[in-house]
């Protein structure tokens, strides 16, 4: 079983539409959830960073974490063209102090927004 | 804001070729990565480093090899390089902070022939 499972999409939605991107997991000991933003040939840009469950709003972004039943959401409000991109979840055990430690990213959804 | 540069956004070498893809942070962190990205299969992670001159394989390290001689800077070396490397290869960077979150560069588009 994949540590995590992300729908690759393509996901397709009008402009203005509620966009909802999804991810499960299932290492109850991932603390830490990100979504980066990846337009076409460009590198990931961080988009949201949350700690433990619940809700993270930032403009027309809410993170969503459920860590009780290891699912996180993106939803992006009043969506536009521009939002067209892949959204990559990525979560963290969160490790602290000297030493490394890795994301887990799950394989992105593509999202069109159609003017 | 957080920069990570490379060195080429696009490259093209020929097989058997010594390659160099260079990364440099400007935000004194302490961890760098190299990540290869390919359609179907997500972002890969082929070496990190946690410190200078510290490496550490991730997942896919074999026909690579990387550097970390200033803190800032994290080089990767396809010592000869094979069609099959032909990929999106992605440079990032993340401070020891608890969470991780890691800033990524632009990407450098390396097609082997």
């Amino acid at each position: 079983q994949k540590e995590v499972e992300q729908d690759p999409g393509p996901l397709s939605v009008p402009e203005g539409a509620i966009v909802s991107l999804n991810c499960t997991y299932s290492n109850s000991a991932f603390q830490y959830f990100m979504w980066y933003r990846q337009y076409s040939r460009k590198g990931p840009e961080l988009l949201m960073y949350t700690y433990s469950s619940g809700n993270k709003e930032d403009g027309r972004f809410t993170a969503q974490v459920d860590k009780s039943s290891k699912y996180i959401s993106l939803f992006i409000r009043d969506s536009q063209p521009s939002d067209s991109a892949t959204y990559l979840c990525a979560m963290s055990e969160g490790r602290s102090g000297a030493g490394s430690y890795q994301l887990t990213f799950g394989k992105g959804t593509k999202l069109s927004v159609i003017p | 804001d957080v920069k990570v540069t490379q060195s080429s956004r696009y490259l093209v070498k020929r097989t058997g070729e010594k390659v160099f893809l260079e990364c440099v942070q400007d935000m004194d962190h302490e961890n760098m990565f190299w990540y290869r990205q390919d359609p179907g299969l997500g972002l890969r992670l082929i070496y990190f480093s946690y410190d200078v001159k510290m490496k550490e394989k991730g997942d896919i390290p074999e026909g690579y090899s990387v550097s970390r001689e200033k803190k800032e800077r994290f080089s990767l070396i396809l010592e000869s390089a094979s069609t099959n490397q032909t990929s999106m290869y992605l440079c990032a960077s993340s401070s020891s902070g608890p969470g991780g979150e890691q800033y990524f560069g632009p990407g450098t588009r390396l097609t082997v022939t």
